[in-house]
């Protein structure tokens, strides 16, 4: 699976949009976006995933641009339950690589009131 | 929709003893993941199961780890004799075979910690 980058840590002000940048510059056709976040002492949530059109579910949106190359998670409206780890991960459709979800160090996002 | 459940949510035990982590995947998922996270190396795929049988063990670290999937709905994680670096945060994930692109569903985790 490609690798992914990502800033270690970003700040939100309460009721803000936060936009979470990811770089993965050697992503393959059939490589599928895919964002989780983990908050502190529970398991990592999936948030939202795309393969090329951008996304938009009722707890974010994914943008990813034209060359596939990086995307930005979005959380329209930022509330202090949105601070959490956020881990850009890209994936594979199928083979042996079928869930090899590959964790980064991910961002670390804090929403100030 | 119960979730993935994981139990215990935290196990204390002393070197040498062995250790027995369980999960329950959400029914109707095929597949099941164990991971580990740490400080150190954050969250490590262990091992992964589809339709009960072991896809890919490549992530155990050593054969003190073990792991089986009776049946579509529990699953265990086993280490024996248990060691000190062995403490972490075990989860187990699932998800459903049909679209490539399904999303892992985790569990809570179970964090162990071994003196």
């Amino acid at each position: 699976d490609a690798k992914t980058t990502q800033p270690p840590s970003m700040d939100c002000a309460e009721g803000r949009a936060a936009n979470l940048p990811c770089n993965h510059s050697t992503i393959s056709g059939n490589e599928y976006v895919y964002w989780y976040r983990q908050i502190h002492s529970q398991g990592p949530q999936y948030i939202i995933h795309g393969l090329k059109n951008n996304e938009t579910n009722e707890m974010a949106s994914l943008i990813i641009t034209e060359d596939r190359k990086s995307s930005t998670l979005i959380l329209p409206h930022a509330t202090l339950r949105d601070t959490a780890v956020y881990y850009c991960i890209v994936r594979g459709a199928g083979g042996t690589s079928y869930g090899k979800l590959t964790f980064g160090q991910g961002t670390i996002l804090t929403v100030h009131p | 929709d119960a979730g993935v459940i994981q139990s215990p949510r935290h196990e204390v035990t002393e070197m040498g003893q062995e250790v027995t982590l369980r999960c329950k995947p959400i029914s109707g998922h095929d597949y099941l993941f164990w991971y580990r996270q740490t400080m150190m190396r954050g969250l490590e795929l262990l091992i992964y199961f589809n339709n009960n049988v072991p896809i890919d063990d490549s992530g155990m670290p050593e054969d003190r780890f073990s792991a089986k999937m009776p049946n579509a709905s529990f699953s265990t994680l086993k280490i024996q004799p248990s060691e000190p670096r062995d403490s972490a945060v075990y989860f187990c994930a699932s998800t459903q075979w049909g679209r490539g692109n399904s999303p892992l569903h985790f569990g809570n985790g179970t964090r162990l910690t071994v003196t």
